[in-house]
Parts: structure tokens; sequence; C-alpha cells
């Protein structure tokens, strides 16, 4: 069965960087064609995806959000770390982190989610 | 960026209504788009892939169809449980943006 797990601060200081960390269950992240991607839904509003690492270690970026934002994993730890800087009041929001493979590719597979403020 | 546009935005509906959501893309996607299924406080579900495909454990009143630029997700009779927030996401390219989503209400 395959689970995912965020988790990292509930509360962020403007300028400050976030640190969210996805832990798996149920696969490797390094097995062929695997994913994992992070999504985030500010409160009321719609998802937005964010980012997403492959088993291979290609990393792909929101364009609007590239410059803040660093993915990695750890296959070892089965860990996948999502890191965005410069925090703002507008990063307020649910984030979610979600699996997905090749001949899928949609997220087939969430967490349950981790609740982000960013307040001073 | 290919933008995702949902309508309608809300929409009411009875036990047993036949509910159909569409979701156009800015741009053709082939065949490659998502339905998924959010209730509050919880994460989305995947219902359908590639447009038609209904995901394991998705009841049969679930279906899906279109290509290119325009997709529906049809509810046929529509149950309890059903009422959620709908979003279509596409995956034929980076980033893969989702639409604004639909509140299916009573």
């Amino acid at each position: 069965q395959i689970t995912l797990k965020e988790s990292g601060p509930t509360l962020v200081k403007p300028t400050q960087t976030l640190t969210l960390t996805c832990t798996v269950s149920g696969f490797s992240l390094s097995t062929g064609g695997v994913s994992v991607g992070w999504i985030r839904q500010p409160p009321g509003k719609a998802l937005e995806w964010l980012s997403v690492i492959y088993w291979d270690d290609d990393k792909l970026y929101s364009p609007s959000l590239r410059t803040r934002l660093s993915i990695t994993k750890d296959t070892s730890r089965n860990q996948v770390v999502l890191t965005m800087t410069n925090m703002n009041p507008v990063d307020t929001g649910t984030y979610y982190c979600a699996h997905s493979s090749l001949g899928v590719d949609a997220f087939d597979v969430w967490g349950q989610g981790t609740t982000v403020v960013v307040s001073s | 960026d290919i933008q995702m546009t949902q309508s309608p935005s809300s929409v009411s509906a009875s036990v047993g209504d036949r509910v159909t959501i569409t979701c156009r893309a800015s741009q053709g996607i082939r065949n490659l788009l998502a339905w998924y299924q959010q209730k509050p406080g919880k994460a989305p579900n995947l219902l359908i892939n590639v447009a038609s495909s209904l995901q394991s454990g998705v009841p049969s009143r679930f279906s899906g169809s279109g290509s290119g630029t325009d997709f529906t997700l049809t509810i046929s009779s529509l149950q309890p449980e059903d009422f959620a927030t709908y979003y279509c996401q596409q995956t034929d390219s980076f980033p893969r943006t989702f639409g604004q989503g639909t509140t299916v209400e009573i």
C-alpha cells in the first residue's frame, strides 16, 4: 500500500525559508517511472502544482515559483524534501505531496497535507 | 502555461440528478486530463485519468469524456457522498495546471 505523509513547520515568518518533508512508504523513490510531486492549496482556493521529482532525479518546477523552490530526494530515507525561500503571507495554505508514475502521470495517491501559515 | 477553465464554478443539485462539469484547456492536450474529487479538509482523490479511464474503486456513475481542448465529467445519478469540489488537471505538459474547481452542492 502506497502512503505519503507531509511534515514541517505550521508557522513560518515572512522572508523565512520553508522546508517540508514527504515521507513515503509502499514504493521506492528509485523505482523506474516513479515520481513525487508537491501541490498547494490556499484556504478556500484551487490547487496549484509546484514541483515534481522523478526516480532518475529529474526535477521540474512551476515557472512562477522557480526561483524560490528546490526539490530533492533521499532514497535511503524514503523522503522527498521541498524548500521554498522568501515566504510571504500569500504562501499560506495546505501543502500536499503525491505519487505518480509514468503511464499514469496524474497523482494517484496523496498525502493528508500539512498546513502552513505565514505570519509575523 | 496551459490554462484550465472549469464551468460552472458551482452547481446546486439533488440526489439522483445527473451532473455535468466542463473543463476547457487553452490549447490541445490530447486526452491527457485527470479529474479529482476533494471533500472539505481532505486531500484530493483521483477519479479519472486520461480523460475517460476510471480509477479502481471509483463508482461507475462517474464518467469522463473529451479530447483536445474540451472535456466533461459526468455523474449519472448524484449520491449524498458526491457533494464535493471537483478539479481537472492537464498532464500533457509542465507545469501540470489545475482548473479552478467546481463545487457540487445541495
